[in-house]
């Protein structure tokens, strides 16, 4: 089945580029999520990506996917106190039911 | 549009209790889920649900938790015997037909359960 992998930390200065990284094991899966997860709240979904394109940008988020390495990233541009959180990698299985499959979550913390 | 709603937001059982927790879907979204999300890990699907029909529930531990959608809406899961393990925030999502296409999935506030 999918096993999804991700950093579990990672800290960055106000108005610097955040880079999270995520590997999965599926190569046929078929949609690549990313979520927000704020403190006492539900996901919050940010953007996703089909697996035939390689990049997607929306405002200030890009995502990257390498699908020869199974790598998915996740790039903030000009990150924000607002961004801290945690961010979670999903790739959608081939089953019938085309569950997600999460990983264990990136903390992003953005110091002033 | 309202999102998914969720209840209780807490709450605190002793062991060998039973609990139960409440989830409304968005307004006319056919696909339903139940997540566990253990602290520190991404959530993990126990149960989904289209319309009032079950597709997946090979992760439930069905000698204790069981969950229905009786008239395709509003969803309940039910923990009973509950056990110190499944202390978590417990995530209801909905999607508008998770088996056509129409994958996004929209996540409740969640259930934070404590057994102690």
């Amino acid at each position: 089945g999918e096993d999804v992998e991700q950093s579990l930390f990672l800290s960055v200065r106000e108005g610097d580029s955040s880079v999270i990284n995520c590997t999965y094991t599926d190569s046929s899966s078929t949609y690549l999520y990313w979520y927000k997860q704020e403190p006492g709240a539900g996901l919050q979904l940010l953007t996703y990506i089909f697996s035939n394109m390689d990049m997607k940008q929306d405002q200030r988020l890009t995502v990257l996917l390498n699908k020869k390495d199974k790598h998915l990233s996740l790039r903030i541009a000009d990150t924000q106190t607002g961004d801290s959180a945690i961010y979670f990698c999903a790739g959608r299985g081939m089953d019938s039911s085309y569950k997600l499959i999460f990983g264990s979550g990136t903390r992003l913390l953005v110091r002033p | 549009e309202a999102g998914v709603a969720q209840s209780p937001r807490y709450k605190i059982i002793e062991k060998r209790q039973s609990v139960a927790f409440w989830c409304n879907p968005i307004s006319g979204h056919a696909t339903l889920y139940w997540y566990q999300q253990i602290l520190g890990q991404g959530p993990k699907l126990l149960i989904q649900f289209q319309n009032n029909g079950v597709v997946d529930d090979s992760q439930l531990p069905k000698d204790r938790f069981s969950a229905e959608r009786l008239k395709g809406v509003d969803s309940t899961l039910k923990i009973q015997p509950a056990k110190l393990e499944d202390s978590a925030v417990y995530l209801c999502a909905s999607s508008l037909d998770g088996l056509a296409g129409a994958y996004e999935q929209y996540f409740g506030p969640g259930t934070r359960l404590t057994v102690t």
